[in-house]
């Protein structure tokens, strides 16, 4: 079945770009998304990609997508504490249904 | 809109014990997810109904999972009985089929400890 896989941790200092990758195994996955999940609280969606696009930008996030190495990542600018959460990768199956596979999610800790 | 809501948010049970969560999706969407987070395996697709007929139930544990959709604004998961590998935090998510990017909305999750 459909993999999709994520390191489990990430440490940034305040100010610097983070970027979380993520693989997947699926070729003919039709969206790609990033969710984001504070302490406490259910996965939000943060952003996602077309997979006939190959970058999307969105204020201080860029999402790079890379079909022939099945790669996704996220790229968070200047980051700041509020965004110390998880982010979970997910992609949705092809097939007509709103399927979507999670990562097992990064843990990004934004230190002073 | 209320969003996702589940209940309870919390639940703490003995071993052996008969666990309901509750799920009232958003109003409209016709798909209704559950899915399983722990830390060792990370966010699991349990189970997912369309239109509130199961599609897909192979992410089910086992027999002593079971789960309902009686009609478009209620979903039931059931664990009977419980043991203590079961202590997660469950999350009910919904969709819109029509919708363009196929956007899952969570629940704030139920936090379940069988102990």
């Amino acid at each position: 079945g459909e993999d999709v896989e994520q390191s489990l941790f990430l440490s940034v200092r305040e100010g610097d770009s983070s970027v979380i990758n993520c693989t997947y195994t699926d070729s003919s996955s039709t969206y790609l998304y990033w969710y984001k999940q504070e302490p406490g609280a259910g996965l939000q969606l943060l952003t996602y990609i077309f997979s006939n696009m190959d970058m999307k930008q969105d204020q201080r996030l860029t999402v790079l997508l890379n079909k022939k190495d099945k790669h996704l990542s996220l790229r968070i600018a200047d980051t700041q504490t509020g965004d110390s959460a998880i982010y979970f990768c997910a992609v949705r199956l092809s097939g007509g249904y709103n399927k979507l596979i999670f990562g097992a999610g990064t843990r990004l800790a934004v230190h002073p | 809109d209320a969003g996702v809501i589940q209940s309870p948010r919390h639940e703490v049970t003995e071993m052996g014990q008969e666990v309901t969560l509750r799920c009232k999706p958003i109003s409209g969407h016709d798909y209704l997810f559950w899915y399983r987070q722990t830390m060792m395996r990370g966010l699991e697709l349990l189970i997912y109904f369309n239109n509130n007929v199961p599609i897909d139930d192979s992410g089910m544990p086992e027999d002593r999972f079971s789960a309902k959709m009686p009609n478009a604004s209620f979903s039931t998961l059931k664990i009977q009985p419980s043991e203590p590998r079961d202590s997660a935090v469950y999350f009910c998510a919904s969709s819109f089929e029509r919708g363009f990017t196929g956007e899952l909305f969570f629940g704030e999750g139920s936090r379940l400890t069988v102990l």
